[in-house]
């Protein structure tokens, strides 16, 4: 069974500090991963999709890389700023039906 | 562009009873899902539909009913509610491979 893993569960930094998100997951044989952001009360806003035979996606501040033999994905977001706190989430596609398997997330702090 | 739709947003209920969350999507997606969010759990698959029509379970269907009425709309029924089904309940659609959407959520307590 797909396990993703996300580490650590916390976070925080000072503004204008790069933020580096990890996420693991322990079958390689994935669809895609997706980044998702989730403020405090809301839902969930996706970020970035990586497809399983690209090895990184970026928009704007934010650059996700994708080793899928190593099972790791790595979220950057360049010069944090106070409106990056939110938690984080990435979530693999297991099958071609859609059905994602999410980490537990990772709270962001970015103090002023 | 609404995108995902779900309500209500609150809810609380005794135990034993019965509610149906609702859901609908306006992008024209096959596939949509109802996820439950717990702390430090993440988001778990509780079920859902590739195409109008057909359903499946996911990792925790336990206690939970689904219905695909047409391809917009896809509701979550709980028949007699217990206190373990207190939590965070996320409707989602998306195109296969592609990109997903969520709804705000509904926010379920039971006592």
């Amino acid at each position: 069974k797909q396990e993703v893993t996300q580490i650590p569960a916390a976070l925080s930094v000072p503004e204008g500090e790069n933020l580096v998100l990890n996420c693991s997951f322990t079958d390689s044989a994935i669809y895609n991963l997706q980044w998702f952001r989730q403020d405090p009360g809301k839902g969930l806003t996706s970020l970035l999709l990586i497809q399983s035979s690209q090895r990184e996606q970026t928009s704007g501040r934010l650059n996700a890389s994708l080793d899928k033999s190593s099972g790791r994905s790595t979220l950057y977001i360049a010069a944090s700023q106070p409106g990056d706190s939110a938690t984080y989430l990435c979530a693999v596609l297991t099958d071609s039906w859609g059905k994602l398997q999410f980490g537990a997330g990772t709270q962001v702090v970015v103090t002023p | 562009n609404a995108g995902v739709t779900q309500t209500p947003k609150f809810q609380v209920l005794k135990t034993g009873q019965s509610m149906t969350l609702q859901c609908a999507q306006d992008m024209n997606h096959n596939s949509m899902y109802w996820y439950r969010q717990d702390p430090g759990m993440g988001l778990r698959l509780i079920y859902y539909s590739a195409s109008e029509g057909t359903t499946d379970k996911g990792e925790v269907p336990n206690g939970y009913n689904v219905s695909r009425l047409n391809k917009r709309e896809f509701s979550l029924r709980l028949e007699s509610a217990a206190p373990s089904q207190t939590s965070v309940y996320f409707c989602a659609s998306s195109e296969e491979d592609a990109e997903a959407f969520f709804g705000q959520g509904t926010r379920l307590t039971v006592v």
